[in-house]
């Protein structure tokens, strides 16, 4: 069965510092990742995804993230973050019926 | 464009009541999905529509129903109130080809129930 393990619940940053959030996902079949932000009092939102092709993938307000076959992982990152990052991440694996798995989320929280 | 919608933002219920929820979903967009969020935890596939049937479902029970009118628009039914259906209730909407092959959901800011 397919599962996607979040590995931090909250990560703290500095505001302007790198940030890498990361998921780890199990399956024994193709894979297509996604990476959802959630801000506060809102829905969810595309980050970016992962379909086939480059194995780096760029998305929306500076976030990219990174998949791994061997590591079995697809973690997402930032060069330089920004109070408006404040947010929860979801990672997820889309299963073979197109439903989507999702990890229990990490709260990015960002310091001055 | 308003993007997908969802009413009422909050509500409050006790054990054993109903409770219906509503989504309008973005324009030109003809597939609704639901998700259960529980508190800390990522959303739970509830089931989708698209024309007006429901096409897939997630592990739920019977209790909870939906519909969706002509018009794309959706509601989500819970019977018989539990205390652990106290969760965020998120909608979901998309273009029927598109969410086959990419998944590129859009979500409304979804409802919160607590059940007391």
């Amino acid at each position: 069965a397919q599962s996607v393990t979040q590995l931090d619940s909250q990560v703290p940053v500095f505001e302007e510092a790198p940030v890498e959030l990361r998921c780890n996902y199990s399956s024994s079949v193709s894979v297509y990742l996604f990476w959802y932000v959630q801000y506060p009092n809102q829905g969810l939102q595309l980050l970016l995804k992962y379909l086939s092709g480059s194995t780096l993938v760029k998305g929306i307000n500076g976030f990219e993230a990174e998949f791994n076959k061997s590591q079995t992982s697809f973690h997402l990152r930032k060069p330089s973050v920004h109070i408006s990052d404040t947010a929860e991440y979801f990672c997820a694996v889309r299963r073979s019926n197109y439903q989507l798995i999702w990890g229990a989320g990490t709260k990015l929280i960002i310091k001055p | 464009d308003a993007g997908v919608t969802q009413s009422p933002t909050h509500l409050i219920k006790t054990r054993g009541q109903q409770v219906t929820l509503r989504c309008s979903p973005k324009s030109g967009h003809d597939t609704v999905s639901w998700y259960q969020q529980a508190l800390g935890q990522g959303p739970q596939f509830i089931f989708q529509y698209y024309e007006e049937e429901e096409r897939q479902r997630g592990n739920f029970p019977d209790r909870f129903s939906g519909h969706q009118f002509p018009n794309y628009s959706s509601e989500l039914n819970v019977n018989a109130l539990l205390l652990g259906d106290s969760a965020l209730y998120l909608c979901a909407s998309s273009p029927q080809t598109v969410n086959r092959v990419n998944n590129e959901q859009f979500f409304g800011p979804g409802t919160r129930l607590t059940v007391l």
